[in-house]
C-alpha cells in the first residue's frame, strides 16, 4: 500500500524561531510530486511547497523549505521565522505521475505562539 | 488568478435525501478530484476524473457517483444521505504534464440531521 506517514501530531513553537515538521512516505514508483498543503482554522487547503522527486535539489518557497532524501523516502518541511500566520494543519501527500490520486498523511497540527 | 469553485459552500440535508456538489476547476485545467474530509481528519480520497474519463477510485460508497462534464466541470451526487457523511468535501483540480501542482476548492460543507 501506498502510505504517508506524519510522525508528529502536534508541535508548538515560539514566534520566530524555526520548526521542521517530518514527513515519511512509501511508494515503488520513481516518479511522482511530493507536497505540503496548509490547513488554517478557515479549513481551506492550501498549497505550500511542491517537490518533483526527480529533482535532487530542495524547493524552497520563501520562508519555506524542504529536506527531500529520495532514498529514505522522507520529506520533511522547515519554516523560518516562524509568525502566527503559520499556524495550521499541515499535511504531506504525495502523487504518482501519471495517476490521479493525491495520498495524504495524517497532518500535524502547528501552533506559533506570540 | 482563477480558483477552483464549489458550490454551494454549505448545505444541510436530512437522512436518506439526497444531495448534489458541484466542482468548476481552474480554467484549462483537465483533472477534477474529490476528497471527504471529516473533523480531525485527513483528506480521503473518493474519485478523480482526467479529460472527463473516471481516473481513479477510493473509498466512495456506492451511495455516492460523480461525473465530469464537456465543461470539466463535475458534481458529486449524493443519494440516502447518512449522518456520517457530515463532512467538508473538497474539489481539487489539476492540469496534466504542467508539473503536477493541484489546487484545493474552498470546499462544500455538508451536514445531515
Amino acid at each position: 500500500a501506498q502510505t504517508v506517514t506524519q510522525s508528529q501530531p502536534e508541535m508548538s513553537v515560539q514566534e520566530a524561531e524555526t520548526v521542521t515538521l517530518s514527513c515519511t512516505y512509501d511508494t515503488s514508483e520513481n516518479n511522482y510530486y511530493l507536497f505540503w498543503y496548509k490547513q488554517p482554522p478557515s479549513r481551506q487547503m492550501i498549497l505550500v511547497i511542491r517537490q518533483e522527486a526527480y529533482k535532487q535539489q530542495n524547493a524552497t518557497e520563501n520562508r519555506f523549505s524542504v529536506n527531500f532524501q529520495k532514498a529514505a523516502k522522507s520529506f520533511s518541511l522547515k519554516i523560518s521565522d516562524s509568525q502566527l500566520g503559520d499556524t495550521a494543519m499541515y499535511f504531506c501527500a504525495y502523487l504518482i505521475q501519471g495517476a490521479q490520486k493525491l495520498v495524504f498523511g495524517q497532518g500535524t497540527r502547528l501552533t506559533i505562539n506570540p | 488568478a482563477a480558483g477552483v469553485i464549489q458550490s454551494p459552500r454549505h448545505l444541510i440535508k436530512e437522512k436518506r435525501e439526497t444531495a448534489t456538489l458541484k466542482c468548476y476547476p481552474i480554467p484549462r485545467h483537465d483533472t477534477v478530484y474529490w476528497y471527504q474530509q471529516g473533523p480531525g481528519q485527513d483528506p480521503q480520497f473518493l474519485i478523480s476524473f482526467y479529460e472527463k474519463m473516471q481516473s481513479d477510485k477510493g473509498s466512495i460508497p456506492d451511495r455516492f457517483s460523480a461525473q465530469q462534464f464537456s465543461d470539466y466541470h463535475s458534481e458529486l451526487n449524493m443519494s440516502s444521505l447518512e449522518l456520517g457523511d457530515s463532512a467538508l468535501y473538497f474539489c481539487a483540480s489539476s492540469l496534466v504534464g504542467a508539473g503536477g501542482r493541484v489546487y484545493f476548492g474552498p470546499g462544500t460543507r455538508l451536514t445531515v440531521l
